[in-house]
């Protein structure tokens, strides 16, 4: 799985859309960009995933750079419950392809 | 919701004792794991499983450890005699083929195991 860089914390006020960037420099073609975070603890929690185009769920927005060199992690209107960290990880879609998780970035959202 | 699911929430044992940390994933899933957290530190991979067999594990995950699944519902590890560094909190999830080719993973709420 190709390497991601995040950075290690991160702050946001309630109500403002957060912003969480990952570099994976060395993204094959066929890898996935997904995006977990664990509430502290609590299971890890998975919140989108995408291949090449932005994708929008109920949670989150993904922005993929055209290169794919790089994402950004968009919560739109960050609450407390968003703080967590955040873990970007690339890697195949496979069936049994474990979760190899960093150490991500520590969102705390203030109020 | 479906959700995957993890008894005890918490188990205190002794060294040298066998625990079994039980989980129930997600009806339709397939493929299923088990990770751990030692406090403080990142999330770690241990086992996967498909098919009524082990698909990877970890150097973690020597023999000591074991996975079953017993029954249609039911998905287990089993420790056989703990150390006091197996202390961890142990997480399931378990995951399908989904609508867009992809295999996220669904985590339970944890097992926090406490070796003595």
């Amino acid at each position: 799985d190709a390497k991601t860089t995040q950075p290690t914390s991160m702050d946001c006020a309630e109500g403002r859309a957060a912003n969480l960037p990952c570099n994976h420099s060395t993204i094959s073609g066929n890898e996935y960009v997904y995006w977990y975070r664990q509430i502290h603890s609590q299971g890890p929690q998975y919140i989108i995933h995408g291949l090449k185009n932005n994708e929008t769920n109920e949670m989150a927005s993904l922005i993929i750079t055209e290169d794919r060199k790089s994402s950004t992690l968009i919560l739109p209107h960050a609450t407390l419950r968003d703080t967590a960290v955040y873990y970007c990880i690339v890697t195949y879609s496979g069936g049994y392809q474990k979760v190899t998780f960093g150490t991500g970035t520590k969102l705390q959202v203030i109020p | 919701e479906p959700e995957v699911t993890q008894t005890p929430s918490h188990q205190v044992t002794q060294m040298g004792q066998e625990v079994i940390l039980r989980c129930v994933p997600i009806s339709n899933h397939l493929y299923f794991y088990w990770y751990r957290q030692i406090l403080g530190q990142k999330v770690e991979f241990l086992v996967s499983f498909y098919n009524n067999e082990i698909s990877e594990k970890s150097e973690i995950f020597d023999d000591q450890f074991s996975v079953e699944r017993p029954d249609g519902s039911n998905f287990t590890l089993k420790i056989r005699s703990t150390k006091l560094e197996d202390s961890a909190m142990y997480f399931c999830a378990s995951s399908v083929l989904g609508p867009r080719a992809s295999y996220e993973q669904y985590f339970g709420p944890g097992t926090r195991l406490t070796v003595t």
